[in-house]
């Protein structure tokens, strides 16, 4: 699998919008773009996932550059909820896994 | 609440013992997942089960293995337990009909403390 690359921590404050960046240079025209987050003491939780498109739903949007190489998930309006640590992972189409890498931690201020 | 129920929630136990971890799939979803999730090494991809039938192992211990049955709940078997075995493991279903671009809905895991 491609491999993402993500910063290792993020801040921002209650109620602003969030932008978590993800770099995936390999990427392969096959390669879907999934999030996951990860709040404390829970399983992972699927956030979204593209192909190509930006793609919206009820948790965030992901917004994917054109050629590919990186793509942003973005949180509306970030709630103390939110804190958690966001995994961006590349799987090719068809793959049987997840393979999760060191991801992002996000803290939330009130 | 993802769906997915594990089974006990917390376990201790002594090296050299085995243990099983129980999974019961979100209602309807074929696929089932097994992950470990320790300190130093993240969550670390196990093996899948669709519908009874091993579909992807990754790097589970020969000491480990797994079996998803008829009513598709699943069981992850560890045995001579060592100290490095404690973590948190997770199951997570899916609908299994797309691969991996079926959403994962993980359980809340199970945490394994060998002493």
């Amino acid at each position: 699998d491609a491999k993402t690359t993500q910063p290792n921590s993020m801040e921002s404050n209650e109620e602003e919008p969030v932008h978590l960046p993800c770099n995936h240079s390999t990427i392969s025209g096959t390669d879907y773009i999934h999030w996951y987050r990860q709040l404390p003491s829970q399983g992972p939780e699927y956030v979204i996932h593209g192909l190509t498109s930006n793609v919206n739903n009820r948790m965030a949007s992901l917004a994917i550059a054109e050629d590919r190489k990186s793509s942003t998930l973005i949180l509306h309006r970030a709630t103390l909820r939110d804190a958690a640590v966001y995994y961006c992972i590349l799987t090719r189409q068809g793959a049987q896994k997840l393979v999760f890498g060191q991801g992002t931690r996000l803290t939330i201020n009130p | 609440d993802s769906g997915v129920t594990q089974t006990p929630k917390h376990l201790i136990t002594a090296t050299g013992q085995r243990v099983t971890l129980r999974c019961s799939p979100r209602s309807g979803d074929l696929s089932v997942y097994w992950y470990q999730q320790s300190l130093d090494q993240g969550l670390q991809f196990l093996i899948q089960y669709y519908n009874g039938e091993e579909r992807a192992k990754g790097n589970i211990l020969e000491r480990f293995s797994a079996q998803q049955f008829p009513d598709l709940h699943s069981e992850l078997n560890l045995s001579s337990l060592e100290l490095g075995d404690s973590a948190l493991y997770f199951c997570a279903s899916s609908v299994g009909d797309r691969g991996i671009n079926s959403p994962l809905h993980f359980g809340n895991g199970t945490r394994l403390t060998v002493t």
